[in-house]
């Protein structure tokens, strides 16, 4: 089983709707990272919230965590089509390397 | 700019046949990974480079392998290329290990098996 999840798997939205995916994870960490994969390309860091942090912004981004719930979300406000890409949280458990989970898929529709 | 650079973008080889995928970076980084990505699916981390220290995650085949000549260069050698090994392979960066450190990715190499 998976250190962390995204939900849901895919996300399809009209340009200018907010888009929010969810990121759940198994044991307990020192921060959550998401990160945005262009097709066929590699992934860009977005944001990093750290554990004793419940909230952080940046630009259209809003990134919550709630460690009690073991779950973080991401929240694109007034999306693009060019916010098309799939969005992954990265769980780090405590001392040990990345483990991303499967991804968000999501489509903006112009 | 500095950047993660992987050569070729894409690389098609043959059942068995060693091949070997290369990566290099400006960005002066300590840290070199090496993620293998299949479709629809999560990056999965194969093994990492800390300088000179070489870190295998427990469940890589052996198949793989991995060579740091210098701190700009980190190649992933496949000895024999089976059809599952067909996958994206992505390099990244980081100024150090551990979770606090943001990674940079390459474009990455998409390989195929024939």
């Amino acid at each position: 089983s998976q250190q962390g999840e995204e939900d849901p798997q895919a996300l399809s939205i009209q340009e200018g709707e907010n888009a929010t995916m969810n990121c759940s994870y198994k044991t307990s960490i020192n921060n959550l990272q998401w990160y945005r994969q262009n097709s066929g390309r590699g992934l860009v860091h977005l944001i990093l919230i750290r554990s004793n942090e419940r909230e952080k912004h940046s630009g259209r981004l809003r990134v919550t965590l709630d460690t009690s719930k073991k779950s973080s979300s991401l929240l694109i406000t007034a999306s693009r089509a060019a916010d098309t890409a799939s969005y992954f949280c990265a769980t780090p458990p405590r001392g040990q390397n990345f483990v991303f989970g499967p991804g968000t898929r999501l489509s903006v529709l112009p | 700019d500095a950047m993660v650079i992987q050569n070729p973008r894409y690389q098609v080889t043959q059942f068995g046949k060693p091949v070997t995928l290369s990566c290099s970076q400006t960005l002066n980084h300590n840290v070199m990974y090496w993620y293998q990505q299949k479709s629809s699916q999560a990056p999965k981390l194969l093994f990492h480079y800390y300088d000179k220290d070489f870190n295998n995650e427990a469940d890589t085949p052996d198949n793989f392998q991995s060579r740091r000549p210098n701190t700009s260069f980190c190649f992933l050698d496949i000895r024999s290329p089976g059809l599952g090994d067909a996958a994206m392979y992505l390099c990244a960066t980081s100024t150090g290990q551990g979770s606090y450190n943001e990674q940079f990715f390459g474009p990455g190499t998409r390989l195929t098996v024939l």
